[in-house]
């Protein structure tokens, strides 16, 4: 079956400093991957996507690469800010559907 | 373009009884899924519809059921209730089942259920 695993939280990082969430998945055959990020009070926003091995994708700073050889596709930033605040969940899409991982709370303080 | 919407926002109710949550899709988008968000866990899938037909299930018991209308808007119905189905209820929509053959949905900002 599909599965994604997530680094736990919560992670409280300084302003300006180095964020890191690992994310390995299980999956049969070709998964798009994705990661999601859930701001305090709101839905599920896209952050990032990439379809096939050795896609990086990348939007606001955050990137992260399709490894299909360690089946991994971790996020990672390298100056955060307050605003970056949020809950991160990376997840697979196959057989139709998106399966998540658990979520990782990110807390930013100025 | 509207993005998808759900209502009710928030509610209430009681172990037994039954709720209806109700979801318009985004402009142009004929598939919709519906997820269950556990407090501090990932969404789980629930199921999918395609053309007002379902086209995929979760693990969830058949007290969960859906509907799919021919402008592509959904409902979710859950009977019941237990106190477990306490949670955000996500829906998301894609043009096609496969989003834009990559998978990518759009979500709504959900319908948070309490039960008591």
């Amino acid at each position: 079956g599909n599965s994604v695993t997530q680094m736990e939280g919560p992670v409280t990082l300084s302003e300006e400093a180095f964020l890191t969430i690992n994310c390995t998945y299980t999956a049969t055959g070709y998964p798009s991957l994705f990661w999601y990020v859930q701001y305090p009070g709101e839905g599920l926003q896209l952050l990032l996507k990439a379809t096939k091995a050795d896609d990086k994708g990348s939007n606001k700073g955050f990137e992260a690469t399709y490894r299909k050889e360690t089946t991994s596709f971790h996020l990672e930033k390298g100056s955060v800010q307050v605003s970056d605040s949020a809950v991160y969940f990376c997840a697979l899409f196959n057989d139709y559907k998106l399966s998540f991982g658990a979520g990782t709370t990110v807390t930013v303080r100025a | 373009e509207t993005g998808v919407t759900q209502s009710p926002t928030h509610l209430i109710k009681t172990r037994g009884q039954q709720v209806t949550l109700r979801c318009s899709s985004q402009s142009g988008h004929n598939t919709v899924s519906w997820y269950q968000q556990a407090l501090g866990q990932g969404p789980q899938f629930i199921f999918q519809y395609y053309r007002e037909e379902e086209n995929g299930r979760g693990n969830f018991p058949p007290r969960f059921s859906g509907l799919q209308f021919p402008n592509y808007s959904s409902e979710l119905n859950v009977n019941a209730l237990e106190l477990d189905d306490s949670a955000l209820y996500l829906c998301a929509s894609s043009l096609e089942v496969a989003g834009d053959g990559t998978g990518e949905l759009f979500f709504g900002e959900g319908s948070r259920l309490t039960v008591l």
